[in-house]
């Protein structure tokens, strides 16, 4: 079982769409959390981090949910723009520091 | 605005040369770290070093050994490259490891081993 795991899709969805992802992590004693987003062929940019209650950017709400391990990123109103890979990423310090990243899952979002 | 700087873009090498992959940040960060990205595959962590003077193992350090210059540079060094290590490289800093610190990654070196 890989440490992170993340649908990848693609999804497909029309512009003004609501779509949410999801991303399992197997270490509980995982402490930071983060979503990236990655165009093709660019590095990744850090989209948000995601905060034990939950926090919103915009357009972007991102939750953890600790006791079943996973983390969500929720995108509203979709944009053309929006148009991307989003890579879950997972901090470990416990048993020494390890950053694990998903490998991503694929948005297409069409006019 | 330069943020973290990547040497050399592109470039294509013979099994058995050997290449260093330049990383320079701005950001006065402490702490810096090489990925490699293959298709289908998350970002791996080859190395990384948490501050100046230190250096890591991160999960596939085979085949590579880095160098932490000074507190702005990182750089990664290939012995002997073999085909497997055709990827994408990425090099990121962070104020510091662990915590809440986000990485800045550089726009990456594209490496094919023939």
């Amino acid at each position: 079982r890989k440490e992170v795991e993340q649908d990848p899709g693609p999804f497909n969805v029309p512009e003004g769409a609501t779509v949410a992802f999801n991303c399992t992590y197997s270490n509980s004693a995982s402490q930071s959390f983060f979503w990236y987003r990655q165009d093709c062929r660019k590095e990744p940019k850090l989209l948000m981090s995601v905060y034990s209650s939950g926090n919103e950017d915009g357009r972007f709400t991102a939750q953890l949910n600790r006791a079943s391990q996973y983390i969500s990123l929720l995108i509203r109103d979709s944009k053309l723009s929006d148009s991307a890979t989003y890579l879950c990423v997972v901090n470990t310090a416990a048993g020494g520091f390890k950053t694990i990243f998903g490998a991503g899952t694929r948005l297409f979002v069409k006019a | 605005n330069a943020g973290v700087t990547q040497t050399p873009k592109f470039q294509v090498l013979k099994t058995g040369q050997s290449m260093t992959l330049q990383c320079a940040q701005d950001m006065n960060h402490n702490s810096m770290y090489w990925y490699r990205q293959d298709p289908g595959m998350g970002l791996r962590l080859i190395y990384y070093s948490a501050s100046e003077g230190t250096t890591d193992k991160g999960e596939v350090p085979n085949g590579y050994n880095v160098s932490r210059l000074n507190k702005r540079e990182f750089s990664l060094r290939l012995e002997s490259a073999a085909p497997s290590q055709t990827s994408v490289y990425f090099c990121a800093s962070s104020d510091r490891t662990g915590g809440n610190q986000p990485q800045h990654f550089g726009d990456g070196t594209r490496l094919s081993i023939l």
